[in-house]
């Protein structure tokens, strides 16, 4: 089975600027969670997305959005860049039955704002 | 809310030796699961291992075992016979049934050849 994968890798970006990073899922899972990593904050979560539907939702503000499309891929886009938005992006899938699941994750998509 | 510690931010063991990462973390609910995820430098984030909140026994996965003490709320890392490979950083995590995964801040774990 093919694993979670992400486009792109590695990005640079101005600031102000937006951006659109895109995950697949493992085959079967539906859901989708999106995590950013920094090193003075860790891994912090973003959203989660089932069939198509925003299930839950972190602390970010409004310029962190995403969607998630039939076949399960999702997108996440981040509007008007900041410098504080550089990070690592990972997208992680479970098969979203609402029982503690195991997720699995990506390999991130590497952000640089400048 | 939850909440997971890892209160050792930096940790070094001898290849071949054997080393314990700790963990705490804090939840009202009696269903979950609790992850360790392994980091590798520049590479993937990967499972090393789960424990089911209702399972009493501690997971095994080869080298790896954990300690879970449900009542004290303690899940640490045991990781035998050190390998240089085994060098990363490693995350405690909790999840519930809202399938939102809470992460530790990560210990760097270095292995000395």
């Amino acid at each position: 089975k093919a694993g979670v994968t992400q486009t792109p890798r590695y990005l640079i970006k101005t600031r102000g600027q937006q951006v659109t990073l895109s995950c697949s899922p493992i085959s079967g899972h539906r859901s989708v969670s999106w995590y950013q990593q920094t090193p003075g904050q860790g891994l912090q979560f973003l959203f989660e997305y089932f069939s198509e539907t925003q299930r839950n939702k972190g602390n970010f503000p409004g310029r962190f959005s995403g969607r998630q499309f039939s076949n399960s891929r999702s997108e996440m886009n981040v509007s008007t860049l900041e410098l504080g938005d550089s990070a690592l992006y990972l997208c992680a899938s479970s098969r979203g039955e609402r029982a503690p699941e195991t997720q699995y994750f990506g390999p991130g998509t590497r952000l640089l704002v400048l | 809310a939850q909440t997971v510690t890892q209160s050792q931010p930096e940790m070094s063991v001898q290849e071949a030796e054997t080393v314990t990462l700790s963990c705490t973390y804090d939840t009202s609910e009696s269903d979950y699961y609790l992850f360790w995820y392994k980091q590798p430098p520049s590479r993937q984030m990967i499972l090393v291992i789960r424990q089911e909140a209702y399972k009493q026994q501690n997971a095994t996965e080869n080298r790896f075992s954990v300690n879970f003490q449900k009542a004290a709320k303690s899940f640490s890392l045991k990781i035998s016979d050190s390998q240089l490979g085994d060098a990363a950083m490693y995350f405690c995590a909790y999840s519930n049934r809202d399938d939102k995964i809470i992460f530790g801040k990560g210990t760097r774990l270095h292995i000395l050849p």
